[in-house]
């Protein structure tokens, strides 16, 4: 699986828009890029996944450059309820054994009031 | 849907003593796994399965034990208590690539397990 870079921390300000960067330059072209978040002590929530197409529902919205080697996932309008840690991931798409998602040591988004 | 769910939510044993975590699933997903998180080491894989009757090792196997005997329900067993499992555990599972296109996983709420 590709190697994924996030920045250990980000902050931002309740009501605006949290753009949390993920450097994913080796991923291979079959490869999806997801995205999974951990509010403290409860078990990781999937928020959302592409593969090249901008994708979007009802929690975030994902941006991927065109040469697909980093994303932004975009949360419009933060809550203090969305402050967790967020994991990029990437990984093929269709499983043909296992089910492991490495989780790498995300970012720490904490929205403030 | 209940989605996953796992029992005990807190857990306290002794050194040496055995016990089952319980994981539970509603969804109809072939795929289950058992993850265990510590401090500064991210979610590792314990063991999984994808489908009743297969089971496989992840990358921390040793000391658990799992069987699958049928699609809703994922037990990990605890065979011999040991302080370095204290953790927490999280049960996961997810469609096959038969049944939908995805990889998304669908995670418990976890097991705080304490070994002294």
């Amino acid at each position: 699986d590709a190697k994924t870079t996030q920045p250990p921390s980000m902050d931002c300000a309740e009501g605006r828009a949290a753009n949390l960067p993920c450097n994913h330059s080796t991923i291979s072209g079959n490869e999806y890029v997801y995205w999974y978040r951990q509010i403290h002590s409860q078990g990781p929530q999937y928020i959302i996944h592409g593969l090249k197409n901008n994708e979007t529902n009802e929690m975030a919205s994902l941006i991927i450059t065109e040469d697909r080697k980093s994303s932004t996932l975009i949360l419009p309008h933060a809550t203090l309820r969305d402050t967790a840690v967020y994991y990029c991931i990437v990984r093929v798409g269709r499983e043909t054994s296992g089910s492991r998602l490495t989780f790498g040591e995300g970012t720490q988004l904490t929205v403030n009031p | 849907n209940a989605g996953v769910t796992q029992t005990p939510k807190f857990q306290v044993l002794k050194t040496g003593q055995s016990m089952t975590l319980q994981c539970a699933q509603d969804m109809n997903h072939e795929y289950m796994s058992w993850y265990r998180q510590d401090p500064g080491m991210g979610l590792r894989l314990i063991h999984y399965s994808v489908g009743a009757g297969i089971t496989d090792q992840g990358e921390v196997p040793n000391g658990y034990n799992v069987s699958r005997s049928t699609t809703e329900d994922f037990p990990l067993r605890l065979l011999s208590a040991a302080p370095s499992q204290t953790s927490v555990y999280f049960c996961a599972s997810r469609a096959s690539a038969g049944q939908t296109f995805s990889y998304e996983q669908y995670f418990g709420p976890g097991t705080r397990l304490t070994v002294t």
